[in-house]
């Protein structure tokens, strides 16, 4: 089955440090991804759509001077969290839809966890 | 705005015992309706999902009814067992931008006991 991989599953960095998330869709194209953040014990928010070879669109309220999106290929879309921060630790999680089959459900990476001290 | 309530977790139920997990949903117009699973240490998988009113969504033995007048999406299972322990995610999807977006509820622990 389509397998999404992400990368870290967990870091730990220092305050003020940047961190990558790298989303791989390992055995199909993704022309979209998707980026959630999860706090504990609350839902998944989606932050952005990242479009390959183009710019992410971000959902309100999120800043996207600080969470960075590049989608250079069609299997590959990364996060960078600049300047972290504690208040950024969470749980990052990625999906992708398989760009050759349409109205196929999302397939999600496993997560990565990330804690700023 | 569109938004997914859940019931709190953890349910903590001994196997064969009957699951349900509530789900109730606000949105404009007639979303598509999921549940998703994640286990432990995995990614979220779709678990089952319902189209339009009335539809009933199944999978390994997991059943939910899309409920337009209560807008509603339980989800249920006869008689669970220990490899169902997991979290579930019940969803909708909100058309933004120009892409299908999956809106999620908090999630709910599911532990069953042998």
């Amino acid at each position: 089955g389509a397998v999404v991989s992400q990368h870290p599953s967990w870091v730990i960095c220092k305050s003020g440090t940047s961190v990558k998330i790298e989303c791989r869709s390992l055995d199909f194209q993704a022309t979209t991804m998707f980026w959630y953040r999860q706090f504990p014990k609350q839902s998944l928010m989606l932050m952005a759509t990242s479009n390959e070879g183009s710019k992410a669109t971000y959902e309100q309220g999120v800043e996207k001077d600080k969470f960075l999106i590049n989608h250079a290929s069609l299997t590959l879309s990364t996060l960078t969290v600049t300047s972290a921060h504690p208040e950024d630790s969470s749980f990052y999680i990625c999906s992708a839809r398989d760009k050759g089959a349409e109205g196929s459900p999302l397939h999600f990476g496993n997560g990565t966890r990330l804690t700023v001290t | 705005g569109n938004s997914v309530t859940q019931m709190e977790g953890p349910v903590t139920l001994s196997e064969e015992a009957f699951l349900t997990i509530n789900c109730t949903y606000t949105a404009t117009g007639y979303p598509s309706l999921f549940w998703y699973v994640q286990y432990p240490g995995e990614g979220l998988q779709l678990l089952l999902k319902a189209t339009k009113a009335d539809d009933k969504g199944s999978n390994k033995g997991f059943e939910a009814t899309y409920r337009k007048e209560t807008t509603s999406f339980h989800l249920e299972k006869g008689s669970v067992q220990v490899s169902d322990s997991a979290v579930y995610f019940c969803a909708l999807t909100r058309f933004s931008g120009g892409y299908n977006k999956l809106i999620f509820g908090a999630g709910t622990r599911l532990a069953v006991h042998p």
